[in-house]
Parts: C-alpha cells; sequence; structure tokens
C-alpha cells in the first residue's frame, strides 16, 4: 500500500466546472504539498500546508489532520489548468512520499 | 532568487553506454538534493538524496549511481545503461530545514536504445 493514495486518477471536465481532487496519507507528516506538472514534463509547488486552508486565486487546498485527508479545489477551471497534479508528503526529516498523479483534462 | 538547472532535456543512449546527468542549484546553500525517477503512470520514485558534499543515501538498488562533488552540485551516473533505465529523471532540492517545499528541475527523459 502506498503511503499517499489520490483520487480520481484521471479526470475529465467542462470549462468552467468546479474541481476535487482527493489525497489521503498514513504515514505522520510535517506538511502536506501539492504539485502540478505539465505535459513538457517539469514539476512545480501549488501549495505547502500543514494545517486549514490555503487558497491562491482559482486553486484552494484544504488539509484536515485528524482524517489525514486533503483536497485541492479548482474553481471556474479552465483548458490552461490541465495538467498532472500531485500530492506530496513530507516528514519530520523531509523525505518526500508521493501519490501518483491526478491528470486533469479541462475541454473548452 | 533560487534556480535549479538540470541538463540534457532528453537524452537517447543505446543499451550499455555511460550516463552522466547534471543538476546544479543556485542562490542557495547547503541544500538537501535528490534524484527522482518517474515511470509511465507511476508516481515518483526516489533514487537518491544527499544532505552535503559527498554523503549519498540510495534508496533503490539498481545500476546507477549519484556524486555530489560540490554543495550545488549533484550528477546521476551509471558505467553501462538497461533498457529499463529509460524515463523521466528530475533532481530536485529543499532548504535543509523542516517543512521546506521541494523545487524540481526541468527533467531529463532519458530513451535508452
Amino acid at each position: 500500500k502506498n503511503e499517499v493514495e489520490q483520487s480520481p486518477q484521471n479526470l475529465t471536465a467542462q470549462e468552467g466546472e468546479f474541481i476535487t481532487i482527493n489525497c489521503s496519507y498514513s504515514v505522520g507528516i510535517s506538511a502536506l504539498h501539492w504539485l502540478q506538472q505539465h505535459p513538457g514534463g517539469g514539476i512545480v509547488s501549488l501549495f505547502m500546508l500543514s494545517s486549514g486552508k490555503k487558497k491562491h486565486g482559482r486553486l484552494i487546498a484544504t488539509i484536515n489532520i485528524q482524517e489525514k485527508h486533503s483536497s485541492l479545489h479548482i474553481t471556474a477551471s479552465h483548458p490552461r489548468d490541465s495538467a498532472v497534479y500531485i500530492c506530496a508528503v513530507s516528514d519530520p526529516g523531509n523525505q518526500f512520499y508521493f501519490g501518483t498523479g491526478t491528470s486533469l483534462t479541462v475541454i473548452p | 532568487s533560487q534556480t535549479i538547472h538540470q541538463w540534457p532535456a532528453t537524452l537517447v543512449q543505446p543499451v550499455g553506454s555511460p550516463l552522466s546527468l547534471e543538476c546544479t542549484v543556485e542562490g542557495t546553500s547547503n541544500p538537501n538534493l535528490y534524484w527522482y525517477r518517474q515511470a509511465a503512470g507511476r508516481g515518483l520514485q526516489l533514487l537518491f538524496y544527499s544532505v552535503g558534499i559527498g554523503q549519498i543515501s540510495s534508496e533503490v538498488p539498481q545500476n546507477l549511481s549519484a556524486s555530489r562533488p560540490q554543495d550545488r552540485q549533484f550528477i546521476l551516473s551509471s558505467k553501462k545503461l538497461l533498457l529499463s533505465d529509460s524515463g523521466f529523471y528530475l533532481c530536485a532540492w529543499s532548504a535543509r530545514r523542516a517543512n521546506s517545499p521541494l523545487h524540481f528541475g526541468n527533467g531529463t527523459r532519458l530513451t535508452v536504445t
């Protein structure tokens, strides 16, 4: 069993739809990270959070420490949001564990 | 600001040939450095990480090796590539403190033929 589980694996949405990607983890963490990987392969960090909620533009990330669960929400989705979204957790030793990613396609 | 450079971007190598991928970080000192491999449809697999010059930890037995000759330089090598070494390789760094985000290079797509 992986330390980090994401769902769904694949997601197709119409432009404008509200999108939710879920992440569950089974290890003790210092922080949870949401990453975005575009078709070219480069990965960028979207959020790092250890409690509560963070918002950046149309993206919102939440975490429930007790339930070991996080969600990434995208409001008013746009085709340029199409990418693979990866959930990762880091432990106190700054070792990282990764989910297998959610491939999102937003159709115009 | 901090930047990470990884090269080459793509590489096609025959089986049995050597490999050298290089990664350098600018704008920070004493970073943790990581080499990951991403196979199609799978998550990121940690290959090596380093907390300092000459200090390398290997997570997965394989025919790859890593070296850190300078504080901000991390090299992934192989003496003889296998077909199974094909994949997407990513270098990354994080600050030494806890709760530090991971910063990735643009990756190297390696095809072993």
